[in-house]
């Protein structure tokens, strides 16, 4: 079974709106990261926030990690229609190797 | 630089033949992951490497599923005895250091099992 979540599992929106997709995760961990997919194979990662952090930005991204209740959150303000991607979180479980990916949010961006 | 790159992109087989697919991580790279991935699905983990050694190769499936990487650098996913199930996109991914690193992902490998 997969440590991450995401909800919601496809989200529509129109250009210029926010979007906001959140994960959950089970076990506690070392850090969290953000991936995006298009259509397509490659991820491209986003950004990575450390279990000691609880919000960072990089651009039009945002994203706050909650670890009492192991959930992390994916802001992307004024989206584009270029924004249209699948988008995953994945954790690396604190002690080891592995990185988990959930299951994905599909966004949609409306021109 | 050059990213990551797998060969090959596509790759189709008959039910019973063997696979493999190569994965070429970025130079310097130490970490190298195996994900295998269904469509709808978020990539699956396979197994790790750092260096030369699988240090973590419990996400692989069954005996039939093997890596390797006896340079450090290139690495070598192979399969006996494939199965229709076995159909997926399989992704390499590859970090500068230890499994709390950025993963840097190749376009992956589509495995069609007639």
């Amino acid at each position: 079974s997969q440590q991450g979540e995401e909800d919601p599992q496809a989200l529509s929106i129109q250009e210029g709106e926010n979007a906001t997709m959140n994960c959950s995760y089970k076990t506690s961990i070392n850090n969290l990261q953000w991936y995006r997919q298009n259509s397509g194979r490659g991820l491209v990662h986003l950004i990575l926030i450390r279990s000691n952090e609880r919000e960072k930005h990089s651009g039009r991204l945002r994203v706050t990690l909650d670890t009492s209740k192991k959930s992390s959150s994916l802001l992307i303000t004024a989206s584009r229609a270029a924004d249209t991607a699948s988008y995953f979180c994945a954790t690396d479980a604190a002690g080891g190797f592995k990185t988990i990916f959930g299951a994905g949010t599909r966004l949609f961006v409306k021109a | 630089g050059a990213g990551v790159s797998q060969t090959p992109s596509n790759k189709v087989t008959e039910k019973g033949k063997y696979v493999e697919l190569r994965c070429d991580p970025i130079s310097g790279h130490t970490a190298l992951y195996w994900y295998r991935q269904s469509l709808g699905q978020g990539p699956e983990f396979l197994i790790y490497f750092q260096g030369t050694g699988a240090a973590d190769d419990s996400g692989l499936p069954n005996d039939r599923f093997f890596a390797v990487r006896p340079e450090g650098s290139v690495s070598t996913l192979k399969i006996q005895r494939t199965e229709r199930g076995d159909s997926a996109v399989y992704l390499c991914a590859s970090s500068p250091g230890s499994g709390t690193d950025t993963q840097y992902f190749g376009p992956g490998t589509r495995l069609t099992v007639l």
